[in-house]
């Protein structure tokens, strides 16, 4: 599996967009990007994920670059209950390994 | 549908002693997982299983074991506690194992004095 290097804090404004990123400059073809969150003391929630196309759910947006080295995820209108540990994984589609995930970016949206 | 289910939620034992955490989903998963987090630190995963009557380890399996005799369940047993085993567990479980469809559970807080 790719490894991932993230930010270890940000803020973020009520009510702004949220601009979380990482990088995986090793990623393979066949991995995807998928980004999780772990609001305090919960079990972790997907989010999204992508392999090289732009995406967009309920819940956010994910941008790759087309050279599929560095990703953002996007909270578009960040609120406080947003305030949460994200990570990103990248790995295949599948897999008996499982998840791994690592220290994740620790965003805190201010009032 | 109460997705996945962890028992208990917070429990404190000496160490040395035994005990079982409860795992249970009713979503049909066949996939199922273990992970632990210790504090400011991401999840590592524990044990596995891709089906009944089949388990395999994660990366920090040590101390652990794990048995996966019904697709509902999957109990994670410290044999012998130990304080380096204080952590918070997950346990989590997916349809067919696509990265993007695992359930986790609220977490069992256990502390080893």
């Amino acid at each position: 599996d790719a490894k991932t290097t993230q930010p270890t804090s940000m803020d973020c404004a009520e009510g702004r967009a949220a601009n979380l990123p990482c990088n995986h400059s090793t990623i393979s073809g066949n991995e995807y990007v998928y980004w999780y969150r772990q609001i305090h003391s919960q079990g972790p929630q997907y989010i999204i994920h992508g392999l090289k196309n732009n995406e967009t759910n309920e819940m956010a947006s994910l941008i790759i670059t087309e050279d599929r080295k560095s990703s953002t995820l996007i909270l578009p209108h960040a609120t406080l209950r947003d305030t949460a540990v994200y990570y990103c994984i990248v790995r295949v589609e599948t897999g008996a390994n499982n998840l791994f995930f690592g220290t994740g970016t620790r965003l805190t949206v201010i009032p | 549908n109460a997705g996945v289910t962890q028992t208990p939620k917070f429990q404190v034992l000496k160490t040395g002693q035994s005990m079982t955490l409860q795992c249970a989903q009713d979503m049909n998963h066949e996939y199922m997982s273990w992970y632990r987090q210790d504090p400011g630190m991401g999840l590592r995963l524990i044990h596995y299983s891709v089906g009944a009557g089949i388990t395999d380890q994660g990366e920090v399996p040590n101390g652990y074991n794990v048995s996966r005799s019904t697709t509902e369940d999957f109990p994670l047993r410290l044999l012998s506690a130990a304080p380096s085993q204080t952590s918070v567990y997950f346990c989590a479980s997916s349809r067919d194992g696509m990265n993007y469809g695992y359930t986790f559970g609220s977490g069992t807080r256990l502390t080893v004095v």
